[in-house]
């Protein structure tokens, strides 16, 4: 069954530099999202992106945040700048356009640690 | 207002013992899925089922069983004769049709279930 991936699968970062998460959704989606977990918490929605643009964002997704499909295959996630607070579990998923029976398929996550 | 409530925090059993999650959610669409997901320690999300809002049909899959009501906006989870491997946080989900595509995950807060031996 094809899957999400993502890399890495953890990161350690200084407080206040940038660092770019990939993704490569499954290969005939169309739909591109990036949700967040800070430990112990629930997964929250983060960005949707179709067609080469932001379709929806979360108010969590502020300046600091980018995504961009840079190669018609990734999916990345940028965060400028990074603070303490970024620190979470970042997953990925893609999904298609219709109403299907699929569920929303996630990546494996990216452990985030900002020291 | 939260669009999906799980009202257990935690859940602790020991093996054998049927465990049942609760979720209950909230949406005004007619057209919207449901879903679980595991996600062990290691926390990826591992993906249990799904349910689109026209099918109420209660499902079962080996000791996992979903119970799907619309009367009372709930959707739970049943674990019959739990096991160790049974221990995880248990996320519910909601995904609302726009017309063209199935909108953003609401997340529930999770269910911590620990099952011991």
């Amino acid at each position: 069954e094809p899957e999400v991936t993502q890399t890495p699968s953890h990161q350690v970062t200084q407080m206040g530099q940038e660092v770019i998460l990939r993704c490569v959704p499954i290969s005939n989606h169309l739909y591109f999202y990036w949700y967040r977990q800070i430990l112990g918490q629930k997964v929250e929605f983060l960005v949707s992106f179709y067609n080469n643009e932001i379709s929806e964002k979360s108010e969590i997704f502020d300046d600091q945040f980018s995504v961009e499909r840079p190669d018609g295959s990734n999916f990345t996630l940028k965060i400028r700048s990074t603070k303490l607070e970024d620190s979470a579990m970042y997953f990925c998923a893609s999904g298609e356009n219709r109403v299907g029976n699929q569920p929303q398929h996630f990546g494996d996550g990216t452990r985030l640690s900002i020291l | 207002a939260q669009k999906v409530t799980q009202a257990q925090t935690e859940i602790s059993v020991v093996e054998k013992e049927d465990v049942t999650l609760d979720c209950v959610y909230e949406t005004r669409d007619t057209t919207y899925y449901l879903f679980w997901y595991k996600q062990p320690p290691s926390g990826e999300l591992v993906f249990l089922i799904r349910r689109n809002s026209f099918d109420e049909q209660n499902e079962i899959s080996g000791r996992y069983s979903w119970n799907f009501q619309k009367s009372t906006s709930s959707f739970n989870f049943t674990i019959t004769a739990s096991q160790v491997v049974d221990s995880a946080v248990y996320f519910c989900a909601l995904s609302e049709w726009r017309g063209y595509n199935f909108n953003k995950f609401y997340f529930g807060s999770g269910t911590k279930l620990n099952v011991k031996p």
